[in-house]
């Protein structure tokens, strides 16, 4: 049974440019949610999406937008990139109704010069 | 609004001794509290949590946990600690009333187990 994958493992982009990374659940999960762990925090909540809408949304500006397709499967984009925008990104998934057991993929590094 | 708090930035014990990981959360209903712990360069691995039920609650790799309402505190415990031990750990809360499974984490904790 695969867990949760995310792809692409590390991405290096430039200030201004757009990019998108993307996340498959664990089989038989619905909902998708991704975080952003900048280097010594916490994992900080981006957004949920189930049933192929945004359900949720934390305090991140519309630079970040997401999708998430029939098969459940996710993506998260970003626009206009800053310096800042420089973090692991950590999708994790869940079924809902049972939403507060979350599993999480190894993440995408990313890096904005 | 929920929130976490992981008072120490790092925790240091030597290999056989007793581990303690603290934890204090704030929610306005009834927490879901989690632990997690994260290894270089890699996401984050799911240790145990409580929902209702025995305030001790156990977990993977001998971890157990603590769930104290009266201090709104969490804590992770081992009783005796091995160097693979070593790695972030990560509080987490979810407010029941919330609706929805999204987790506030705190900042993390690094625990070093020394041989």
């Amino acid at each position: 049974d695969a867990g949760v994958t995310q792809s692409p493992t590390h991405l290096i982009k430039t200030r201004g440019q757009q990019v998108t990374l993307r996340c498959s659940p664990k089989s038989g999960h619905d909902t998708v949610s991704w975080y952003q762990q900048a280097l010594g925090q916490g994992p900080q909540f981006i957004f949920q999406y189930y049933e192929e809408e945004e359900r949720q949304r934390g305090n991140f500006p519309d630079r970040f937008s997401g999708h998430q397709f029939p098969n459940y499967s996710s993506e998260l984009n970003v626009n206009a990139l800053l310096l800042g925008d420089s973090a692991l990104y950590l999708c994790a998934s869940s079924l809902s109704g049972f939403s507060y057991e979350q599993y999480f993929g190894p993440g995408t590094r990313l890096t904005v010069t | 609004a929920q929130s976490v708090a992981q008072p120490e930035d790092q925790v240091n014990v030597a290999e056989g001794n007793p581990l303690t990981v603290k934890c204090t959360y704030s929610v306005s209903g009834n927490p879901y509290l989690f632990w997690y712990v994260q290894y270089p360069n890699r996401g984050l691995q799911f240790l145990l949590k409580y929902i209702t039920g025995d305030n001790l609650v156990k977990g993977s790799y001998g971890f157990e946990a603590e769930f104290n309402k009266s201090q709104t505190s969490f804590h992770l415990k081992k009783p005796s600690a091995l160097v693979s031990d070593s790695a972030l750990y990560f509080c987490a809360v979810r407010d029941i009333n919330s609706g929805y499974s999204t987790l506030t984490f705190g900042k993390g904790t690094m625990l070093l187990v020394s041989p």
